[in-house]
This record gives structure tokens, sequence and C-alpha cells, in this order.
């Protein structure tokens, strides 16, 4: 079974609204990554948050990391219409294995 | 420096054959981890190689294989192909091991099984 799921499934919002995505896991876990992935093509990584840090931004990316709730968030301010994409996040756990969400979907609207 | 790469891009076989996917991973990575990517069952781990060696693998049936060089190009074969291995087949490079570092994907190959 997925170790990360994603929530909302799908997201739609407009050029210049902020868009946030929420993940949560099962197990203990030694970082989160959140990936993007632009329409069946490979995936890009976005950030990582180690499991002793609990926020982390890169350009207009903010991740937050609650390990008593198992759950993560990424906030994308100032959304673009290139920021449409499916977002995943991945867990990193004991198993040493990294594992997938099934991911949100995000349109943009310009 | 040069991405991930994947070859072939795209692909169709049939029922019952076999093929063998091949990945390139980014210069100086030893660790190469597969993917198998469906709308159902979405990103799935297949398995990881590093230092040529098979250090995870997922929950696949063992039509499933692979393998890596000692340059760290790495190969995975699905024999008996059945319907259901339709899939874009994921292969991603890291520096390390045990997903303790960013990975890199390539484009992935669309398999289709007719």
């Amino acid at each position: 079974s997925q170790q990360g799921e994603e929530d909302p499934q799908a997201l739609s919002i407009q050029e210049g609204e902020n868009a946030t995505m929420n993940c949560s896991y099962k197990t203990s876990i030694n970082n989160l990554q959140w990936y993007r992935q632009n329409s069946g093509r490979g995936l890009v990584h976005l950030i990582l948050i180690r499991s002793n840090e609990r926020e982390k931004h890169s350009g207009r990316l903010r991740v937050t990391l609650d390990t008593s709730k198992k759950s993560s968030s990424l906030l994308i301010t100032a959304s673009r219409a290139a920021d449409t994409a499916s977002y995943f996040c991945a867990s990193r756990g004991s198993n040493y294995k990294l594992t997938f969400g099934k991911g949100t979907l995000l349109t943009v609207n310009p | 420096k040069a991405g991930v790469t994947q070859t072939p891009r795209y692909l169709i076989k049939t029922r019952g054959q076999q093929v063998t996917l091949s990945c390139s991973p980014i210069s100086g990575h030893r660790s190469v981890s597969w993917y198998q990517q469906t709308p159902g069952q979405g990103l799935q781990f297949l398995f990881e190689y590093f230092s040529e060696t098979q250090r995870n693998k997922g929950n696949f049936p063992g039509r499933f294989s692979g393998r890596q060089f000692s340059n760290s190009r790495s190969e995975m074969n699905v024999s008996t192909l059945e319907l259901g291995d339709s899939a874009l087949y994921l292969c991603a490079s890291s520096l390390t091991t045990g997903g303790y570092n960013e990975q890199f994907f390539g484009p992935g190959t669309r398999l289709t099984v007719l």
C-alpha cells in the first residue's frame, strides 16, 4: 500500500493564488520529498525535508513537516500557469525505500 | 551535466514477449531505482541498485528483474509480458542509496502490451 497519501486529489486555482497540498504517511520516516510531474513525463525533485526539520523554503515553495501527525504540506505561492502539474510526496522510511503517494493534480488557470 | 537517460522512450509488445529497458544515470551517481507508474496504482517502487547490487525490492513478481553494470548503467527486464504491465517505467538516479538524497528521474519508457 502507498506510504503517502496526498490531499486533495485535484486542485484548480487561478493564477496568482496560493496552492496548498497535504500529504500523510503511515510509518516513521527519515525524510520526506516532494516531486512534480508534468503530464506523463519524468518527475522533478522540488524539495527534501528531513525528519528533524519542521519547515523549509525554496523560492515560491514552502514545505512543512509534522512528524507527530505524520503529515506534510506543500505551499506554492503566487501560482503560475506553468505550475500546472501533478505533485507527489515521497517518504523515505526505515525500510530504505522511497514510497510515493498518488499525487495531487494542480491546475492553474490563466 | 547530462541528465538521466532512458531508452527506448516507447515500446509496443505483445503478451508473452519479454522486454529490456535501459537507464543511464547522471555521471557520478551510483544508485539507480526503477518505478512503475500506472493510472490505477500510481508510482510503485520496483527495485534499487547500488554498486551493482540490488539493495531493495518492491512487491513485484519475479518476472520483473534488473541489473546494474560497473559503470552504474542499469537495465530492467520483464519476461512473459501481461496486459497489466502496460505502464510508464521510470528510472531515477541518486548519489547514494537508501533514499537519503534527492532522486533525478529520466523521462521514462512508455510500454504498451497488446
